[in-house]
């Protein structure tokens, strides 16, 4: 099972919002409505931001949000904040309870 | 609170082997998937293996044969025997809990390095 595939930075000033693309195949983010984003600042661990696509887990803010159109999903983070500078991931559901992960986006806030 | 605290990382010379152990607390164990991810140094998530409530048991191909992943629900506890280490295997192992098709809660990882 293959990456899927992100592009390897963005970024946005304070108070900008910036889409981070994942795209797939129909095997894997096409295929399923369980796609999930994971926040990694510099040596922690993941935290997960968005899950079934376009789901916020408790505490999670609304600036953080998701969508899906065909093999691509898409993470959006809009105002940006300082503390949004980090590794995001994306990740999808591939069938018989296995999973692959996007190649990861570092978020710069400029 | 939900808390994954993985432990038995360290150095191995290849074709070695590790036992990683994750101990849970904060949540009913025995309902919840739980998983193995890692992350070698300056490098993207890769799932390395789940197992279900159930004790169904699924590998990442690369894994397959040499590594096993158990559960001992009484114990609260997720373990991952690896064998037949290779330097590639090198990596930072994050023990995470499973949501809906997700991963919901993750331990602060144990560094696990095969090299001679």
């Amino acid at each position: 099972q293959s990456a899927l595939t992100q592009p390897p930075s963005a970024s946005g000033s304070p108070g900008q919002s910036v889409t981070i693309p994942c795209t797939g195949t129909s095997s894997d983010v096409g295929g399923y409505n369980y796609v999930s984003w994971y926040q990694q600042h510099p040596g922690k661990a993941p935290k997960l931001i968005i899950y079934e696509v376009s789901k916020r887990p408790s505490g999670v803010p609304d600036r953080f949000s998701g969508s899906k159109s065909g093999n691509t999903a898409s993470l959006t983070v809009s105002g940006l904040q300082g503390d949004d500078e980090a590794d995001y991931y994306c990740s999808s559901y591939v069938g018989i309870n296995n999973y692959v992960f996007g190649t990861g986006t570092t978020v710069t806030v400029l | 609170e939900v808390q994954l605290v993985e432990s038995g990382g360290g150095l191995v010379q290849p074709g070695g082997s590790l036992r990683l152990s994750c101990a849970a607390s904060g949540f009913t164990f025995s309902y919840y998937g739980m998983y193995w991810v890692r992350q070698a140094t300056g490098k993207g998530l890769e799932w390395v293996s789940g197992i279900t409530n159930a004790g169904d048991t699924y590998y990442q191909g690369s894994v397959k044969g040499r590594f096993t992943i158990s559960r001992e629900n009484a114990q609260n506890s997720l373990v991952l025997q690896m064998n037949s280490l290779r330097a590639e295997d090198t990596a930072v192992y994050y023990c995470a809990r499973g949501g809906i098709a997700a991963f919901d809660h993750w331990g602060q990882g144990a560094l696990v390095t095969v090299s001679s």
